[in-house]
């Protein structure tokens, strides 16, 4: 199975901050990388998928790239209801995985 | 509006099996393949398996061989996912999803439903 781990596990940021989440797979997963927010007691929702597309509906202050097996998250600037649990997922090859999260807190 | 609308909360004694139901609207039921994730408390999402409801063809992980079965009814646009042999590590929120891909896989899920709480206790 692929593992993917998600750094850093939490995060403390300041509404109007630039943070970064960074994923990274145990093998080549070409640019199969997509990234959900989860608010508490709600189901994942998607943000990104194939590395950088913007789902429909999704702000643009939100963005993703790759660089080798890396992966990143960007929110360009937090609002607050930014602050969330996300997961990165990589659909490369069955079975689907997730990172173990990160936790993007209030500071 | 894409909905996927699931059956509620249930608790099981171990050794039991639950079967939760997916009822969609909004799309053609059988254009989209159709995921089922799970969520132990705390804990990331975990893949269990897939279903084409157009042809009925199964995919599942591995780990749940053998418990798990989804299936599908097409007239009333509805997955299902029974899992078997419940024990307490099968606590957990499980949660329908479908994939984007129009007749095909993408891997990735753009609409999940409310999600169904399973408690496995004796």
């Amino acid at each position: 199975d692929i593992q993917m781990t998600q750094s850093p596990s939490s995060l403390s940021a300041s509404v109007g901050d630039r943070v970064t989440i960074t994923c990274r797979a145990s093998q080549t997963i070409s640019n199969f990388l997509n990234w959900y927010q989860q608010r508490p007691g709600r189901a994942p929702k998607l943000l990104i998928y194939v590395s950088s597309n913007l789902q429909s509906g999704v702000p643009s202050r939100f963005s993703g790239s790759r660089s080798g097996t890396d992966f990143t998250l960007t929110i360009s600037s937090l609002e607050p209801e930014d602050f969330a649990t996300y997961y990165c997922q990589q659909s490369y090859s069955a079975p689907i995985t997730f990172g173990q999260g990160t936790r993007l807190e209030i500071k | 509006q894409v909905q996927l609308v699931q059956s509620g909360a249930e608790v099981k004694r171990p050794g039991a099996s639950v079967k939760i139901s997916c009822q969609a609207s909004g799309y053609t039921f059988t254009s989209y393949t159709m995921h089922w994730v799970r969520q132990a408390p705390g804990q990331r999402p975990e893949w269990m398996g897939w279903i084409n409801p157009g042809n009925g063809n199964t995919k599942y992980s591995q780990k749940f061989q053998g418990r798990l079965t989804i299936n599908r009814d097409t007239s009333a646009s509805t997955a299902y996912m029974e899992l078997s042999s419940l024990r307490s590590e099968d606590t957990a929120v499980y949660y329908c999803a479908r994939d984007p891909a129009y007749d095909l896989w993408s891997g990735f899920f753009d609409y999940w439903g409310q999600g169904t709480l399973v408690t496995v206790s004796s």
